[in-house]
């Protein structure tokens, strides 16, 4: 079956635009998730929903970050006047939802995002 | 922030040697994951280990925990030249959210 798609995999920006990264979850994951990954580093968490709800947004750098997952599928990370220190690969992974348990996350490609 | 530390930074071994990584974590955790990533599949759940448990095998891949030390291992044994990637190990606290340690570069020659 399909995977955790992104939207796009590469985007190159200005510094100054906004930026929109779209994720879409493995169809019937309540859980997504969103991580920033730094050239050389591990993934950093940056939110985290269940369906529309935005339970941990903990991670987001600044208020420039925006997450949204308005129908509880899709999900959009939205970034305004990027900065340099922005680039990174944005990375969206989505589970299901067993109460008392842990649930594997499914990691999708990844948006690559340079800002000049 | 990173969750602790993973040593080596870097490891370069010749086909059929086995590679082992090393990752230090700073909180209490629920359980321990290792991930492989590389450019062409993206990042691939590897193996989970709770933190009740003290060693776990898959195929090539054996994992240990030290919940006193907070620390784990990485064992890839027999190593291929389709293992080189950059592995990560991550903790799982109370919530659902993936605490990465920054990663084991490993190249396989062939």
């Amino acid at each position: 079956g399909a995977g955790v798609s992104q939207s796009p995999r590469y985007k190159v920006a200005k510094r100054g635009q906004d930026v929109a990264l779209r994720c879409d979850p493995i169809s019937g994951h309540v859980s997504l998730f969103w991580y920033q990954q730094a050239l050389g580093q591990g993934p950093e968490f940056l939110t985290y929903f269940q369906n529309e709800a935005q339970l941990d947004k903990s991670g987001l750098p600044s208020d420039r970050f925006f997450a949204e997952r308005p129908e509880g599928s899709v999900s959009t990370l939205k970034i305004q006047r990027t900065q340099q220190e922005d680039s990174a690969v944005y990375l969206c992974a989505s589970s299901a939802y067993r109460a008392g348990g842990y649930n594997e996350q499914f990691f999708g490609p990844g948006t690559r995002l340079t800002v000049l | 922030s990173q969750q602790g530390e993973e040593d080596p930074q870097a490891l370069s071994i010749q086909e059929g040697e086995n590679a082992t990584m090393n990752c230090s974590y700073k909180t209490s955790i629920n359980n321990l994951q290792w991930y492989r990533q590389n450019s062409g599949r993206g990042l691939v759940h590897l193996i989970l280990i709770r933190s009740n448990e003290r060693e776990k095998h898959s195929g090539r891949l054996r994992v240990t925990l030290d919940t006193s030390k907070k620390s784990s291992s990485l064992l890839i044994t027999a190593s291929r030249a389709a293992d080189t990637a950059s592995y990560f190990c991550a903790t799982v606290g109370n919530g659902n959210k993936l605490v990465f340690g920054a990663g084991t570069i490993l190249r396989v020659k062939s």
